[in-house]
């Protein structure tokens, strides 16, 4: 069956400019996080929906990130006045639950942003 | 202090080496442990999960002390494709991911 998607694979845009990513989920997952991986390191836990609510948004690193999920299925990560150390790629991965035992989180495969 | 931390890296080894990945983390409350590969600019996908009475599957065996808060990986008879990173992960309600050791196996 279908993975988890992203689009677009690949965004460039200049500093100050606002951009929105898009992740859709493994179809009937409950649970979508977004994660964030600059070069070279490791992955930075971004923000965790349970359905269409966000429990965990604590990973955010300002308040010009924002993310939102609609329908329990696709997602959207803004992020409003860009800056250059924006530029990473961000990741979105679902799993069936967020629940107490662990369900294996299924990964897509990013997004590229690049901030000019 | 990062909350789990591994071997800098990047180790080069030749194929059918043994090679072994060490990991730490810091919240003892951490509730479940893996290990992810992450190919080059790919996303990453779980390798094994990390029990505490040790797990294998085939060349791969993974093992967990939760005393010492310290978790492992052991590649025997490496081949060509076990080139990647691998990442170590904590559960504690989120992943916590370490910041990935690269591994080349050269022929």
């Amino acid at each position: 069956g279908a993975g988890v998607s992203q689009s677009p694979s690949n965004k460039v845009t200049e500093k100050g400019k606002d951009v929105e990513l898009r992740c859709d989920p493994i179809s009937g997952h409950t649970a979508l996080y977004w994660y964030r991986q600059s070069l070279g390191q490791g992955l930075e836990f971004l923000i965790y929906f349970q359905g269409n609510s966000a429990p965990d948004k604590s990973g955010l690193p300002s308040d010009r990130f924002s993310a939102e999920r609609t329908g329990g299925s696709v997602s959207t990560l803004t992020i409003q006045r860009t800056q250059q150390e924006d530029s990473a790629v961000y990741l979105c991965a679902s799993s069936l639950d967020s629940g107490g035992s662990y369900n294996e989180q299924f990964f897509g495969p990013g997004t590229r942003l690049t901030v000019l | 202090r990062k909350e789990v931390e591994q071997d800098p890296g990047p180790f080069n080894v030749p194929e059918g080496a043994t090679v072994a990945f060490n990991c730490t983390y810091s919240n003892s409350a951490s509730q479940s442990f893996f290990w992810y590969r992450q190919d080059c600019r790919k996303e990453p996908k779980l390798l094994m999960s990390v029990y505490s009475s040790g797990n294998e599957d085939g060349r791969f065996t993974a093992q967990l002390n939760r005393a010492s808060q310290y978790i492992s990986l052991l590649i025997r008879d490496s081949k060509l494709s076990d080139s990647a990173t691998y990442l170590c992960v904590v559960n504690k309600g989120k992943l916590i991911f370490g910041q990935g050791t690269e591994l080349s196996v050269k022929p």
